[in-house]
């Protein structure tokens, strides 16, 4: 079965660190591209970054996070990571790790999207 | 970075019901827009991808359509276990951004 599942959450102090991981089983990993995405208490869905499979490399990062989170991968043991620091109370949320996919598109750049959610585990800086 | 705007931001329907929810862009996104469906209390699962194409596993009753601006999602024959908050989310570039959500309650 295709599965990710993060860990790592809890209860935190503001300016404090915390790391997550994302555990992932039932695909071959290193090919596949791997978003962090958030959701505060009752709000929507906030993407907040990704990196990319071993073969394209790099990271990309929305504003609100760049320089604060930092996603890595270790694709030998399948994890994902996101090392949150500086935490503010605005972090509080439900972080879910999700693999991403994509469908090729001929001259052009490929569909990218989303096609497996982990469960999700809860910060809650306070 | 490019703005998504969901409306309704809420409605109400009846089983067997056809709904349509839009989707909005700030640019020109072509089809890079996906839909995904989050029931209460569980993770978002993704509905569509590139506009139109139906994940595996979804039922035919969902369909997207549209291209460019204006997106939409559809919901044919409404089935009670289609209460959730669906979510459009653009991936013509980073940062990706999501829709705000439309919650559908089923009387």
């Amino acid at each position: 079965e295709v599965q990710l599942v993060e860990s790592g959450g809890g209860l935190v102090q503001p300016g404090r660190s915390l790391r997550l991981s994302c555990t992932a089983s039932g695909f071959i990993f290193r090919d596949y591209t791997l978003s962090w995405v958030r959701q505060g208490p009752g709000k929507g869905l906030e993407w907040l970054g990704y990196i990319r499979s071993e073969i394209y490399g790099g990271t990309e990062y929305a504003a609100s996070v760049k320089g604060r989170f930092r996603i890595s991968r270790e694709d030998s043991k399948s994890i994902a990571y996101l090392q949150m620091n500086r935490l503010e109370t605005e972090d509080t949320a439900v972080y879910y790790c999700v693999r991403g996919n994509s469908m090729a598109r001929p001259g052009a750049y490929s569909y990218y999207y989303m096609d497996v959610w982990g469960k999700g585990t809860t910060v809650n800086v306070s | 970075d490019i703005q998504m705007t969901q409306s309704p931001s809420s409605l109400s329907a009846s089983v067997g019901d056809r709904v349509t929810i839009s989707c909005r862009a700030s640019q020109d996104i072509v089809k890079y827009l996906n839909w995904y469906q989050q029931r209460p209390g569980e993770a978002p699962k993704l509905l569509i991808y590139a506009a139109s194409t139906l994940q595996s596993g979804v039922p035919s009753r969902f369909s997207g359509r549209g291209t460019g601006t204006h997106l939409t999602l559809t919901i044919d024959n409404l089935q009670p276990e289609d209460s959730a908050t669906y979510y459009c989310q653009q991936s013509f570039g980073t940062p990706y951004t999501f829709g705000q959500g439309t919650k559908l309650e089923i009387k």
